[in-house]
């Protein structure tokens, strides 16, 4: 098995450019998880599927910040503009839900100069 | 709003003693609570779940316990070696406003031979 596959693994790019990332999940996950998680800090969701249903987008800053699940598998999460705060790690997860352990992907390191 | 702390940011142990590592949380005491391992470069990979009516739950060399009265989690390695360091992670599920666990900051163990 695969794992939970992303990339870019590395991203550089200036302020205010666009930049995307992708994520596979795990075959039969329905729930899809993209976390950021800052140097030295734990991950920090910002949304959530199931399936192709985004059921929990309130920490995402849906000014500069969008996302996407087609067909219920993979996903996409834009941020246009970027910020040089938004440097980070971006972390997608894949779970079969309930109280189970997630997989997550070894995600992409962004970094706004 | 739940939180969860891990009050200790670094720990250096010399091989083949015993790791422990904290885990706090607040306010109401989660059904679960969930540990993950995170090496650099790398997403978090789980590694335990304990229920709440669980005292203790051990996988090989690992052992983490369950404290309701304390409102805490204690997570052993025995026998520790130089490729237990990694910085691990508790995290617990959300309260009822929030979709997905919800993470500490991570204790960074190093085991030094």
């Amino acid at each position: 098995e695969a794992g939970v596959v992303q990339s870019p693994r590395y991203k550089i790019i200036e302020k205010k450019q666009p930049v995307a990332f992708w994520c596979n999940p795990i075959s039969g996950h329905n729930t899809l998880y993209w976390y950021r998680q800052n140097l030295g800090q734990g991950p920090e969701l910002l949304i959530r599927y199931e399936n192709e249903e985004a059921v929990d987008d309130s920490q995402l800053p849906k000014d500069r910040f969008s996302a996407e699940r087609l067909k219920g598998v993979d996903s996409t999460l834009k941020i246009q503009p970027a910020e040089l705060g938004d440097s980070a790690v971006y972390l997608c997860a894949s779970s079969t839900g309930g109280m189970y352990g997630y997989t997550f992907g070894s995600g992409t390191r962004l970094t706004v100069v | 709003s739940q939180k969860i702390e891990q009050n200790s940011e670094a720990l250096n142990i010399q091989e083949g003693k015993t790791a422990t590592l904290t885990c706090n949380y607040t306010n109401y005491s989660p059904a679960y609570l969930q540990w993950y391992r995170q090496d650099p470069g790398r997403g978090p990979v789980f590694l335990l779940l304990i229920r709440e009516n669980e005292k203790e739950k051990r996988k090989e060399r690992l052992k983490v316990t369950f404290d309701t009265t304390l409102k805490q989690s204690l997570f052993h390695i025995t026998a520790s070696q130089p490729a237990d360091s990694a910085t691990y992670l508790c995290a617990r599920p959300p309260g009822q406003a929030g979709t997905a666990l919800i993470f500490g900051k991570g204790t960074t163990l190093s085991v030094s031979s």
